[in-house]
């Protein structure tokens, strides 16, 4: 079944530290993004990237950075610049190529992530 | 300003009886989507349904339609007969057009609670 795989689901960073979630796609979908959730909060989107080698920040992305080297991957690195990073992290795709604003998103199961 | 308000953060609504969640959105773009996703307890994001700006017609899908008014710049979605899996968050969503990013803005959600 086609779908988003993002992993871990729960990690665990110390202060300081680098991190890296990982989202795989097999949509073959055009547009990827990154999204932070806080405790009964809305979506904020971080990075989005809507063909390989390219990527744009969103909102938030202070502290965070990206890669698009191929289609179907799109890891996202929290830094140690990031002071708050524990969150729950989503990664969701769309068939950009449609050029209908009409494509959904598809996400994955979510990354939790929390500082120790 | 916020593209998305969900002026209901929490909801109750008994077993079998049909809720509303609201919605309005702000936009200057004529072309426009709106989308409603759940999000379980498990964290996964569930699209339940989408409306176009030039779509005349409310938007159904099964249990789940959407009370567009566009000239209030709202996009309600009604649940009709809830049921216990119903409970979940529940959020809004709008993508406008290319001149806009293309990218999803979500509303702070509103957690709806069914009872038995």
């Amino acid at each position: 079944d086609g779908g988003i795989t993002q992993s871990p689901k729960y990690l665990f960073r110390k202060e300081g530290q680098n991190v890296t979630l990982s989202c795989e796609q097999n949509l073959n979908h055009d547009a990827m993004y990154w999204y932070r959730q806080d405790p009964g909060q809305g979506l904020r989107l971080i990075y989005y990237s809507q063909i390989v080698n390219d990527f744009q920040k969103g909102d938030i992305a202070e502290g965070y950075s990206v890669s698009r080297e191929k289609k179907e991957s799109f890891p996202l690195t929290v830094t140690s610049a990031q002071k708050n990073p524990t969150a729950f992290y989503l990664c969701a795709s769309t068939n950009q190529r449609t050029g209908s604003i009409a494509s959904k998103a598809f996400f994955g199961q979510g990354t939790r992530l929390t500082v120790v | 300003a916020q593209k998305i308000t969900q002026t209901q953060p929490g909801m109750f609504v008994q077993e079998k009886e049909a809720v509303t969640l609201d919605c309005t959105y702000d936009t200057s773009d004529q072309s426009y989507g709106l989308f409603w996703y759940k999000q379980p307890s498990s964290g996964e994001m569930i699209f339940l349904i989408y409306q176009g700006s030039y779509d005349e017609q409310n938007a159904t899908e099964g249990r789940y339609s959407l009370n567009f008014q566009k000239a209030r710049k709202s996009a309600n979605l009604v649940i009709s007969a809830s049921q216990l899996g119903d409970s979940a968050m529940y959020f809004c969503a709008m993508r406008e057009g290319p001149d806009y990013g293309q990218n999803f803005v979500f509303g702070p959600g509103t957690r709806l609670s069914v009872l038995p």
